[in-house]
């Protein structure tokens, strides 16, 4: 066990509609990652966040958005979902802002988009 | 362009051989890279990480090398156990213009030891 957790576990929805993932970090880590990994491709970063603060943007489409909260959680936002958003979610926290810490990774959320 | 390859894309062993996961890298300039264990469906996991003055380090059975003058890396699982059967990733971090960083991933090492 990580540490981090994410909720929910499973999600089903149909395109066109709109989701939020949700990510808490271990205790004390200030940095959340949220990570895409479709079906037989390699993990996709999406964006980093450190303290409340976006820090790092990589593959993240327009139609997702995210945010971190006061308390440090995280929220991924999908939006107007498409069959191909259909992957594995996760989240992954750190104690610093730069990449040279280590990343502790959630359990995922895996989104079908039908 | 910035790119993390991985071979090969996938390995069966015998249990209790030694196997040697390889990640070639085009990165630059280069923070760190690292080696995750990837159980299917589930978050990958950590083995090491290693900055640019580093060339190994080792996690149990689990040692990675790094040879930053030829970007190459690589993973070497000592005795496997049938619990060893995962994806292998490897990910480099390097900088951008402004400061910030950015992760790129390989697609990883499907590895399966039988028994």
């Amino acid at each position: 066990d990580s540490g981090v957790t994410q909720t929910p576990k499973h999600l089903i929805t149909a395109t066109g509609q709109r989701v939020t993932l949700r990510c808490s970090p271990r205790s004390g880590d200030l940095s959340v990652y949220w990570y895409q990994q479709s079906l037989d491709q390699g993990l996709q970063f999406l964006i980093q966040y450190y303290n409340g603060e976006e820090r790092a943007k990589g593959n993240i489409l327009e139609r997702f958005s995210a945010q971190q909260f006061p308390d440090l959680h995280s929220e991924l936002n999908l939006s107007s979902l498409e069959l191909g958003d259909s992957a594995l979610y996760f989240c992954a926290s750190s104690v610093g802002r730069t990449g040279v810490y280590e990343q502790y990774f959630g359990p995922g959320t895996r989104l079908t988009v039908t | 362009k910035n790119q993390v390859e991985q071979s090969p894309q996938s390995l069966i062993i015998l249990e209790g051989k030694n196997c040697t996961l390889q990640c070639n890298y085009t990165v630059s300039p280069f923070s760190n890279l690292r080696w995750y264990k990837q159980d299917t469906g589930r978050g990958p996991v950590s083995l090491t990480i290693m900055t640019f003055s580093e060339n190994t380090k080792s996690n149990g059975r689990y040692t990675a090398t790094l040879d930053a003058d030829t970007k190459q890396s690589s993973l070497h699982i000592t005795a496997s156990q049938l619990s060893d059967s995962a994806s292998y990733i490897c990910v480099v971090t390097y900088f951008r213009q402004g400061g910030s960083e950015k992760l790129v991933f390989g697609k990883g090492t499907k590895l399966t030891v039988n028994p």
